[in-house]
This record gives C-alpha cells, structure tokens and sequence, in this order.
C-alpha cells in the first residue's frame, strides 16, 4: 500500500525568507510524485510533479521541489516565500508499477502561513 | 492546458432535495474522473471514480444511491447528492485524469460547496 506523510500541519514562515513544505513517502518501487496547492475554497491546482531524471524538480509560481530516493523524502521549497503563497499544500505520490493502482494517494495537507 | 471547470461553484438547497454538479475536462479527454469530498481544513476524501461509459466505483462507505455519478462522455461527469441532508454539506471536487501526459497527471476543479439547510 501506498502512504504519504506531510508532518507539519502548520509551516510558518517570515516573507522574503525560504520555506520547505515536508513530505515523505511510502510506495512499491519508483514513484510519480506530486505538489498540488489549495486557496481558500477552491480547488487543488498542481504546482509540480517528479517522473525521472533530475531530483530538482521547478514548478509553477517559483517553486521545486527535491526527489530523494534514499530519504523517501519529495519536500516542497521557494527560497523567498511571498504572503500570496499562504496556502494548504497536498503532496502526493503514485507507483508507476504496471497494473498498479492509478489513483494518486494524497497527504493530509500542510497549512503555510508567510508573515508580512 | 489541463482545465477543469466544476459547476456550480457554489449551491444552498433545502433538506430532501437533490443537487447536480457536473465537472468538466475543457482541452483534453478524460477517461477517467474522480469525485472528492473535502471537510474543513481536512484532506481530501476520494469518494469514487468515475469511468467513462461504465459505472462509477465507490470507496468504502460512500452510498452509491446517495451519490450518483454518470460519465457519459469523454469531458463530463456528474455527481447527484440525492435526498440530500445538513450532513451531506461539504466541499466536493472533482479531478480529471489526463492520460496523454507522461506520469499520468490529475487535474482538479475549482470546487462545489454545498450547503443543505
């Protein structure tokens, strides 16, 4: 089975400094990893996702994120986090094993809170 | 690229009522469709996936007469909450699979929030 594991529920973060979202992972074999951010009422839209290659993954709105394999670990980074980018933050993870499942397991969510 | 329109955005209705919400692929095909159900500051809740020209599964403890689903083309799927109650209020997302793209990406509506008096 499939986990995802975001253990902050709440990542505060003065703007202009660099924030990292934390999210680790469980799956059979090599994953495909997603960033998705949600506002406030409204729905999740996706940032940035690892395939293969490049552990460096760049994203949507200045964001990347780092695939470590050894660490099971995909956090999400900006290094000058804006107040605009306060948001709920979903990581999510999928096998890309065939005849694995297709459905993308997602976390719980982390709040990011950027203090003006 | 990769839109997906939900609608309505938002809808109050009255206890026992039904209500449709019918999400929407806008520049690629979906196969498949997935309905999520999202409470306050909570994660989401995957409700059931919906293939096109077939029936929906639903995830355990999601009552299927409750919550109809019909994907009856490429680019539309409908969610009916029938009969619905105070306790069916949330916030319900819909997801669109886009295939074509490597690794297989889901891509989400901007939500339906749903409030039964």
């Amino acid at each position: 089975a499939q986990s995802v594991a975001q253990p902050e529920d709440q990542v505060n973060v003065a703007e202009g400094n660099p924030l990292t979202v934390k999210c680790t992972y469980s799956v059979s074999g090599n994953p495909y990893l997603f960033w998705y951010v949600q506002y406030p009422n409204r729905g999740l839209q996706f940032l940035l996702k690892y395939i293969t290659g490049d552990n460096l993954v760049k994203g949507s709105y200045g964001f990347e994120a780092e695939f470590n394999k050894s660490q099971t670990s995909f956090h999400l980074k900006k290094p000058s986090a804006l107040v605009s980018d306060s948001a709920l933050y979903f990581c999510a993870v999928r096998p890309r094993l065939k005849g694995g499942s297709y459905i993308p397991t997602f976390g719980r969510g982390t709040s990011l809170i950027v203090h003006p | 690229g990769a839109v997906v329109s939900q609608h309505p955005s938002w809808v109050i209705c009255k206890s026992g009522t039904s209500v449709k919400i019918e999400c929407r692929s806008l520049d690629f095909q979906a196969t498949t469709m997935f309905w999520y159900r999202q409470f306050p500051k909570q994660s989401l809740m995957l409700m059931a996936t919906s293939n096109e020209g077939s029936k929906a599964t639903y995830e355990q403890g999601v009552e299927k007469d409750k919550f109809l689903i019909n994907h009856a083309s490429l680019t539309l799927s409908t969610l009916t909450v029938t009969s619905a109650h105070p306790e069916d209020s949330s916030f319900y997302i819909c997801s669109a699979r886009d295939q074509d793209r490597v690794s297989d990406t889901q891509y989400f509506g901007p939500g339906t929030r749903l409030t039964v008096l």
